[in-house]
């Protein structure tokens, strides 16, 4: 089955610089992968996804990147601020039928001000 | 904005009783989850339900767990038979289609086996 691997697990930034969050996939087959953001008592939202016919997907401060060949997906959060203190998780499942999404160990990032 | 929720908030159970964890998708979703989430471990898929009827498990949901969609708003995760460690926070979360839509996640219920 699908295993995804995420780094770093814990990352502190200054407000206002950037933060990168990086995860492997396993699974070639594997073509959808969205990221979720939990905040402390609540459930994970969807911050942003990418499916695997594309290279880069930005929305304001966060970018995605998915690198196919080498089986890696990044997030990119530039210009942080507090409110992006939370846990990020990354994740990715298969459109062939599958419903099963796998999930990253999840990165807690704490943006300092 | 439509949201999913979760009852209770929070449960205590003593080991091997039977818990009933209750969603309330989002109206005009048709796929519906269940994760769960181990103190300081990650989200770990438990099954998918469609159409009424499990469309994916994993290798944790075993026989001690069932899903179910008593009427139409109300979707249901029972725990047979609780162990220790089943103690993890449950999710519950639904899409309108397929697992490559936007899931969106209820707030989780708690659950305690003492």
């Amino acid at each position: 089955g699908e295993n995804v691997e995420q780094h770093p697990s814990t990352l502190s930034v200054q407000e206002g610089d950037s933060a990168v969050i990086k995860c492997t996939y396993s699974d070639s087959a594997s073509n959808y992968f969205p990221w979720y953001k939990q905040e402390l008592g609540k459930g994970p939202q969807l911050i942003i996804d990418i499916r695997s016919n594309v290279g880069e997907k930005k929305d304001q401060r966060i970018a995605v990147t998915l690198n196919k060949t080498a089986k890696h997906f990044s997030l990119h959060i530039t210009e942080t601020q507090p409110e992006d203190s939370a846990v990020y998780f990354c994740a990715a499942t298969y459109s062939g039928g599958y419903q099963k999404v796998t999930f990253g160990i999840g990165t807690k990032l704490q943006v300092i001000p | 904005e439509p949201e999913v929720t979760q009852t209770p908030s929070h449960q205590v159970t003593q080991m091997g009783q039977e818990v009933i964890l209750r969603c309330v998708p989002i109206s005009n979703h048709l796929y519906f989850y269940w994760y769960r989430q181990i103190l300081g471990q990650k989200v770990e898929f438990l099954v998918s339900f469609y159409n009424n009827e499990i469309s994916e498990k994993s290798e944790i949901f075993d026989d001690q767990f069932s899903v179910e969609r008593p009427d139409g708003s109300n979707f249901t995760l029972k725990i047979r038979s609780t162990k220790l460690e089943d103690s993890a926070m449950y999710f519950c979360a639904s899409s309108e289609w397929t697992a490559q839509e936007t899931q969106y996640f209820g707030p989780g219920t708690r659950l305690l086996v003492l």
